[in-house]
């Protein structure tokens, strides 16, 4: 059974703090991993298509890191804002069932 | 370009009853995948179909059943509904459902057993 954690579960931080969680997946058998979005009454939001050791994407105030070989993938946002305040889910693709495997999620909340 | 439409939006079915919720992709997109989410659990994978064949399936009863038609728009049946069937149900679209190719969601339905 494939595990995919995410630290922290929730997280509280005031307006123009920088932030960052963690992503952990197995470190065999990489092929990709995505991180999304999830505002409240909203639809997840794909952020990151990852599939490279060493990647880092950047958007905006939002950018992210891997690392394959250790298994982790780090998001970073830099400058909170209260519009960034949401679940941030992680997305392991499992090629043995050739599906996306989630993490729980980590849910921040900017605080204005 | 308009995004992923799940329909309904809200929906309360009392158990053992059964039900069916739609979901129609971005136009173009082959691949729509079903998730499951309950309080306290991540987004569980139900199944996905790629131009209306199941191409995977995830570890969920034969309650849960699913198709897509031709114009790859796709229904997710649920039959003898339990109490914890209730959740939160998402569909993703995509070109591929390849590990490389973003996926696009619905606003899901939300599933309340009685």
């Amino acid at each position: 059974i494939l595990n995919v954690e995410q630290s922290p579960q929730s997280l509280h931080v005031q307006e123009g703090d920088s932030t960052n969680f963690t992503c952990s997946f197995p470190s065999s058998n990489f092929y990709a991993l995505h991180w999304y979005r999830w505002e409240t009454a909203k639809s997840p939001e794909a952020l990151f298509v990852m599939t490279l050791n060493g990647d880092e994407k950047k958007k905006g105030r939002i950018s992210a890191t891997l690392n394959t070989k250790e298994g982790y993938s780090y998001l970073y946002i830099k400058g909170s804002q209260p519009e960034d305040s949401a679940t941030y889910l992680c997305a392991f693709w499992n090629n043995y069932g050739q599906n996306f495997v989630f993490g729980p999620g980590t849910r921040l909340s900017v605080l204005p | 370009k308009a995004g992923v439409t799940q329909t309904p939006r809200y929906l309360i079915k009392t158990r053992g009853q059964q039900v069916t919720l739609s979901c129609s992709p971005i136009s173009g997109h082959r691949s729509v995948s079903w998730y499951q989410q309950t309080p306290g659990q991540g987004l569980q994978f139900l199944f996905e179909y790629f131009s209306e064949t199941q191409r995977n399936k995830g570890n969920f009863p034969g309650r849960f059943s699913g198709r897509q038609f031709s114009n790859s728009r796709s229904e997710m049946n649920v039959s003898t509904l339990e109490l914890g069937d209730s959740a939160l149900y998402l569909c993703a679209s995509s070109l591929r459902g390849r590990e490389n190719t973003e996926a696009f969601f619905g606003q899901g339905t939300r599933l309340t057993v009685v």
